[in-house]
């Protein structure tokens, strides 16, 4: 079975610029999460969505945002890049039926440079 | 949410057991102790989770303290491919938010 996809696997960008990354879940999961992870640093949650409802979000500002397709792909969209920005963008996928023991399945990530 | 601390780094030979110490003194009476590791170059990965009993899977084993003011996950016999960064993770019921905090970078010498 395939795993969580995710595209482009590389991007460079520069400032003031916007991006979208996807994110293709697990068959038969039906929510998908996004995450930044800075270089050395534990990956930053930045939304949950649930049935293409948003289901959380993290502490981010609002260039950041994201939507769900009835397909349960997603993308994560971002605005006016800065160079703060440049990070690996993980997206993960779970069933989300019982959220507090549901299992995280991570994509390999997208690597946004921002110059 | 409630916060984990955990050592920034663990070395341990190869084919022994290791002992990874995560603390969570905030931890609420729902919230559950997930566990994921990070291999270089890749996704997280998930490797166990427990509420108050201690959990073993094929990977790895969780002991829970009875107080559940720390967790302890053990690798029985770790080998090269167990490098990686381990994450101890807490989830309450609501689960929408998921923080990964630092984890340690667990060293694994032949």
């Amino acid at each position: 079975d395939a795993g969580v996809t995710q595209s482009p696997t590389h991007l460079i960008k520069t400032r003031g610029q916007h991006v979208t990354l996807r994110c293709s879940p697990i068959s038969g999961h039906k929510s998908v999460s996004w995450y930044q992870q800075v270089l050395g640093q534990g990956p930053q949650f930045i939304f949950q969505y649930y049935e293409k409802e948003e289901r959380g979000r993290g502490n981010f500002p609002d260039r950041f945002s994201a939507r769900q397709f009835p397909n349960y792909s997603s993308e994560l969209n971002v605005n006016a890049l800065l160079l703060g920005d440049s990070a690996l963008y993980l997206c993960a996928s779970s069933l989300g039926l019982f959220f507090f023991t549901d299992t995280q399945y991570f994509g390999p990530g997208t690597r946004l440079t921002v110059l | 949410d409630a916060k984990t601390t955990q050592p920034n780094s663990m070395e341990s030979n190869e084919e022994e057991p290791v002992h990874l110490p995560c603390n969570h003194s905030t931890i609420s009476g729902t919230d559950y102790i997930h566990w994921y590791r990070q291999l270089p170059s890749q996704g997280p990965e998930y490797v166990i989770h427990g509420l108050t009993s201690n959990v073993n899977n094929r990977m790895a084993s969780l002991a829970i303290a009875e107080d559940r003011k720390s967790s302890t996950l053990i690798l029985h016999r770790a080998t090269l491919r167990d490098a990686a960064v381990y994450y101890c993770i807490l989830r309450d019921n609501t689960g929408n938010q998921f923080y990964f905090g630092t984890g340690t970078s667990l060293t694994v010498i032949p």
